[in-house]
Formats: structure tokens, C-alpha cells, sequence
């Protein structure tokens, strides 16, 4: 059964980057069948996608957060990693990682639990 | 960017009422639309995708409808364990919006 992790600090000083990685067991990240991405959820408030990758390294992030975000992937580690720079109070969130079935039409089927990420000097 | 807008933001129901929930799409999004629920301190469970197609192990209770840009999520049967938000996620060239959210409460 696949499962993904979030991993990374929970707390980012105003200013600084904030780096998450999602770790994909009971599966593998190098599959052409998905795609992999990260969403937010601010406390209280909705979700927001932030960015999705193809195991190829082919990225595509949210226009409004697109010049502060960075999508990466490690095959050989099957993790996906997430940065976001330039973080203010306003990025303080639950992130989350999940797979984006293909075609990318068929929704996001299998998500990490989360992580909250406070930004906070 | 296409906007969704889902409505209401929030429904009182009772156990057993039949629930509809509305989103729509700032411009056509064909059927590239999902359905999630969130419960309280949880991730998003996909409930439909591709507007109409029901993800395994979901209760037939569950069913959703539309094209272009109207979509609806309709519970034939609210059960207890039904009270949670639900969020409609639209899918565009390689962009995906959500909806704001609607939260299914006990009335």
C-alpha cells in the first residue's frame, strides 16, 4: 500500500526557506502512471495547490507562488522535496504531499498526513 | 487562472437528507473536476474524479454530475460519519484550483 511522509523543520524564521521533503513507500516515484505534488492549507482556510513533478524532474507550480517555489525530485531516495523562500506569516500552513493520478484529470488519490510548518521569528 | 466557486460555504443537514453541493468554474473546465472530503485534523480523501466517476471504496451514496462549468456533489443519504468539508479541484494544463470549501454540519 503506498504511503508518503512529510518530513521537515515545523518551524521557519520570517525571511529564510522553508524546505520539506515527502518520502513515497510500498511504491515507487519512478512510475509513469503519476505524478507527484505539494499543497497548503492555512489554519482554518482552504487548500491551496503549490506544485507537482513528473519523476522525469518536469515541474509545474502555481502562478501566484511561482517565483518563491522550487520542486525537486530523488529518484534513487523515492522522495520529492519542496522549497519555498522568502517565507513571511502568511506561509504558515499544514503541507501536504500526494500522488496526482494520470491522466492528471483523475484527481489526487493518496495523501501524507501533513506537516505544520509555522513561520515565526 | 480559472477560479472555482463552491456554494454554500456551509449546510445544516440532518441524517438521511439527500445533500447538494455546488461549484463552479470561471471558465470550462470540460469534466476535469474532483471531489475531495476533509475531516477535522485529516488529509483530503478523493471522493469523484473526472466529475462523475466515484473512487474505489467510496459509498454509492456518493455521486457527482456536470460539465463545462457547473458541478455538483449530491449525498442521496447523509450518514454520521458524512459531516466533514467538502472541496471541489478543477484541472487545467497542468494547473490545479480548488474551491473554497463547504462544510457539511449536524442540524
Amino acid at each position: 500500500q503506498l504511503q508518503l511522509q512529510e518530513s521537515g523543520p515545523g518551524l521557519v524564521k520570517p525571511s529564510e526557506t522553508l524546505s520539506l521533503t515527502c518520502t513515497v513507500s510500498g511504491g515507487s516515484i519512478s512510475s509513469n502512471s503519476y505524478y507527484w505534488g505539494w499543497i497548503r492549507q492555512p489554519p482554518g482556510k482552504g487548500l491551496e495547490w503549490i506544485g507537482s513533478i513528473y519523476y522525469s524532474g518536469r515541474t509545474y507550480y502555481n502562478p501566484s507562488l511561482k517565483s518563491r517555489v522550487t520542486i525537486s525530485v530523488d529518484t534513487s531516495k523515492n522522495q520529492f522535496s519542496l522549497k519555498l523562500s522568502s517565507v513571511t506569516a502568511a506561509d504558515t500552513a499544514v503541507y501536504y504531499c500526494a500522488r496526482l493520478l494520470s491522466p492528471l484529470s483523475s484527481g489526487m488519490d493518496v495523501w501524507g498526513q501533513g506537516t505544520t510548518v509555522t513561520v515565526s521569528s | 487562472d480559472i477560479q472555482m466557486t463552491q456554494s454554500p460555504s456551509t449546510l445544516s443537514a440532518s441524517v438521511g437528507d439527500r445533500v447538494t453541493i455546488t461549484c463552479r468554474a470561471s471558465q470550462s473546465i470540460s469534466s476535469w473536476l474532483a471531489w475531495y472530503q476533509q475531516k477535522p485534523g485529516k488529509a483530503p480523501k478523493l471522493l469523484i474524479y473526472k466529475a462523475s466517476s466515484l473512487e474505489s471504496g467510496v459509498p454509492l451514496r456518493f455521486s457527482g454530475s456536470g460539465s463545462g462549468t457547473e458541478f455538483t456533489l449530491t449525498i442521496s443519504s447523509l450518514q454520521p460519519d458524512d459531516f466533514a468539508t467538502y472541496y471541489c479541484q478543477q484541472y487545467n494544463s497542468y494547473s490545479w484550483t480548488f474551491g473554497q470549501g463547504t462544510k457539511v454540519e449536524i442540524k
